[in-house]
């Protein structure tokens, strides 16, 4: 298995435009979650899917940011319009019994 | 508000020595523990974890302490090497397999 897939790798936007960042987690994985990270706070749960339904959301900033899984196999986390304190790492994993998967991250700058 | 706080942004250790990493979470329902360790440009990698009927449990170089009375855990590494350079995060869940809340993470630095 290819492990979770997170693209792009890296995006610069610039402030004010819609970004989407996507996922495809491990097959056979029944949940996904997308953090954030920071330096001051580190990774921060965003939002999370259990069988591809949004259990938890309470973690999404704003209403600038969504996310959605259509299928057991992708997800996506948008932000519109984006603004420079969006900038960092977004990270998503994905699950099963016995733990934890995470990809390598997308790097966002918003200028 | 922090559930689960690692209060040192960074650790310096010499090779060879001990390294111990601390965390402390503030909700008393957790009751699974993990360590999570990230090098640069890559995703945080499972480390080790701990349940809570448990106060210590083993794996090579890596240890972890857990005291429930305190709400503390340790992570000890030993001995430590330059390869284990990298942010180790402590994470927390009520339910092994649901979300997990991490701390901020320790930056570890072994110099050689």
């Amino acid at each position: 298995d290819a492990g979770v897939i997170q693209s792009p790798r890296h995006e610069v936007t610039e402030m004010g435009q819609e970004v989407t960042l996507r996922c495809k987690p491990i097959s056979g994985h029944n949940s996904l979650f997308w953090y954030r990270q920071t330096m001051m706070r580190g990774l921060e749960l965003l939002i999370y899917f259990n069988n591809n339904v949004p259990i938890d959301d309470s973690g999404m900033p704003e209403d600038r940011f969504s996310a959605k899984m259509p299928n057991a196999s992708f997800s996506t986390l948008k932000i519109q319009p984006s603004e420079p304190r969006d900038s960092a790492v977004y990270f998503c994993a994905s699950s099963d019994s016995y733990g934890y998967t995470f990809g390598s991250g997308t790097r966002l700058t918003v200028v | 508000d922090q559930q689960v706080k690692q209060n040192s942004p960074s650790l310096s250790v010499q090779e060879g020595r001990i390294s111990i990493l601390n965390c402390d979470y503030t909700n008393s329902m957790f009751d699974y523990f993990l360590w999570y360790k990230k090098y640069p440009a890559e995703g945080p990698t499972f480390l080790i974890s701990i349940s809570s009927i448990k106060d210590k449990n083993e794996d090579g170089r890596f240890t972890v302490f857990l005291n429930k009375s305190a709400k503390h855990l340790s992570l000890h590494i030993v001995p430590s090497q330059p390869g284990d350079s990298a942010v180790y995060f402590c994470a927390a869940s009520g339910e092994y397999g649901n979300k997990l809340v991490f701390g901020a993470g320790t930056i570890l630095r072994v110099k050689s």
